[in-house]
């Protein structure tokens, strides 16, 4: 069964400019989140999507990221424009169903650096 | 509002036990799960603890207390690839999840 796939690994871009992640969930997981993980610290949620719609974004910036869910199956997530604090790993992860205990498998994250 | 508290560096020396205790405070809890997370990679899911008690997998154990808001995971038999960052995560409301700030583990020879 293949992984979680996130691409790119890693993007170098400057402040104000824009960038996209792409990321492609286990076949048949309905529930997909991105997290943003800055470096010393534990993921932080953004967005959590179930099939195509959002449930849960309140933690997402919504003044310069968004992130969309075509078809229930892949995502993606932008950032315009892009500030310096965005420097971090952002991680896919995707899940069976929706539920506390239900088991989270992550990609292996884009390394992004703002300079 | 909601934060969960893990030490933020246990270190032990191989073929010791090692315990990486959280406290949470949050609304809706539903559950508690630990990830494990090597440098540059990506977090893996260990255990998930609904109810109170001890569950056990392995060299890894976990344990909850939904009446102190705490939990643990517990390590037997250290090897060194045990050493990295391990997190605590409470699942809310049966959906979003919160994560620890991390406890970084070295497992010395």
């Amino acid at each position: 069964e293949a992984g979680v796939a996130q691409s790119p690994r890693y993007k170098i871009i400057e402040k104000r400019q824009s960038v996209a992640f792409w990321c492609n969930p286990i076949s048949g997981h309905a529930t997909l989140y991105w997290y943003q993980q800055i470096l010393g610290q534990g993921p932080k949620l953004l967005i959590q999507f179930q099939n195509n719609g959002v449930v849960d974004d309140s933690q997402l910036p919504k003044d310069r990221f968004s992130a969309e869910r075509l078809k229930g199956v892949d995502s993606t997530l932008k950032i315009q424009p892009a500030k310096l604090e965005d420097s971090a790993v952002y991680l896919c992860a995707s899940s069976l169903v929706v539920g506390a205990g239900d088991t989270q498998y992550f990609g292996p994250g884009t390394r992004l650096t703002v300079l | 509002g909601q934060s969960l508290e893990q030490p933020s560096e246990v270190t032990a020396v191989e073929g010791a036990i090692v315990q990486i205790n959280c406290t949470y405070q949050t609304s809706g809890f539903y559950g508690l799960s630990w990830y494990q997370q090597h440098d540059g990679g990506a977090p893996t899911f260990l255990s998930y603890n609904a109810l109170d008690g001890l569950e056990e997998t392995g060299r890894f154990s976990s344990f909850l207390s939904r009446s102190d808001s705490y939990g643990y995971l517990l390590l037997q038999e250290l090897q060194m690839k045990d050493s990295a960052s391990y997190f605590c995560a409470v699942g809310r409301d049966g959906q979003n999840f919160v994560f620890g700030p991390g406890t970084r583990l070295s497992v010395l020879p």
